[in-house]
């Protein structure tokens, strides 16, 4: 069975920097998986925010960015504010079964 | 600008069947996939199913696949899903997103809640 892990919970302070992994059983995390990354908040809908892994879209602010470091998707926010306090999914395609999947999210609390 | 309005949610009795719909507008329909994407309460996203902009190559995940179908009707820039045989695990928030040159995800819907229950 393909899983797609993502760290369950991590805290960053006001004006820090943290990184967001995103890794696939199936092995290494490559530009072939074209990982998305997205932006969920209570009673909201989520928001893209990354996708093909460093394509940021209009509206994503220049403090988030995306990369594949050492076999993972990885998302980066630099600067963090308050206001980035939310829940980040990853979403991997699986090019042989044509499927895409979700990782199981990672909470984001700014404390 | 783009729109994306889910609707056809609701309660219904597991085993039945019901059909949501996602309205597009302020774009060319026909010239985006869609997909459908479902979030049960408290719990994260999970990816349903996908359909070109053609309407001709359907994917579906694992746990859906053989109960609901995607479709579309481009001419009136309508995505659909048809859920069938409905269980309490389907219960759950439905969106629908587009997605621009097959990997490029952007909008998404309002998202709209279905739950089994009887």
């Amino acid at each position: 069975q393909t899983v797609v892990t993502q760290e369950p919970s991590l805290t960053v302070s006001p004006g820090g920097t943290v990184t967001l992994t995103c890794t696939a059983n199936t092995g290494a995390v490559s530009s072939n998986y074209y990982p998305s990354w997205f932006q969920q908040k209570p009673g909201q809908a989520p928001r893209s925010l990354i996708y093909g892994a460093t394509n940021k879209h209009s509206w994503t602010p220049a403090r988030f960015s995306g990369s594949l470091l050492g076999g993972k998707a990885v998302l980066t926010l630099s600067g963090v504010q308050p206001d980035d306090e939310a829940v980040y999914y990853c979403l991997l395609f699986f090019d042989g079964a044509q499927l895409w999947l979700f990782g199981g999210g990672t909470r984001l609390t700014v404390l | 600008q783009v729109q994306l309005v889910v609707s056809g949610g609701g309660v219904v009795q597991p085993g039945r069947s019901l059909r949501l719909s996602c309205a597009g507008s302020g774009f060319t329909f026909s010239g985006y996939a869609m997909h459908w994407v479902r979030q049960a309460p408290g719990k994260g996203l999970e990816w349903v199913a996908v359909i070109s902009s053609d309407g001709i190559h359907k994917y579906y995940a694992n746990s859906v696949k053989g109960r609901f179908a995607i479709s579309r009707d481009n001419s009136k820039s309508t995505l659909y899903l048809q859920v069938n045989s409905l269980r309490a695990e389907d219960t759950a928030v439905y969106y629908c997103l587009r997605v621009d040159d097959t990997t490029h995800f952007d909008y998404w819907g309002q998202g709209a809640l279905v739950t089994a229950s009887s």
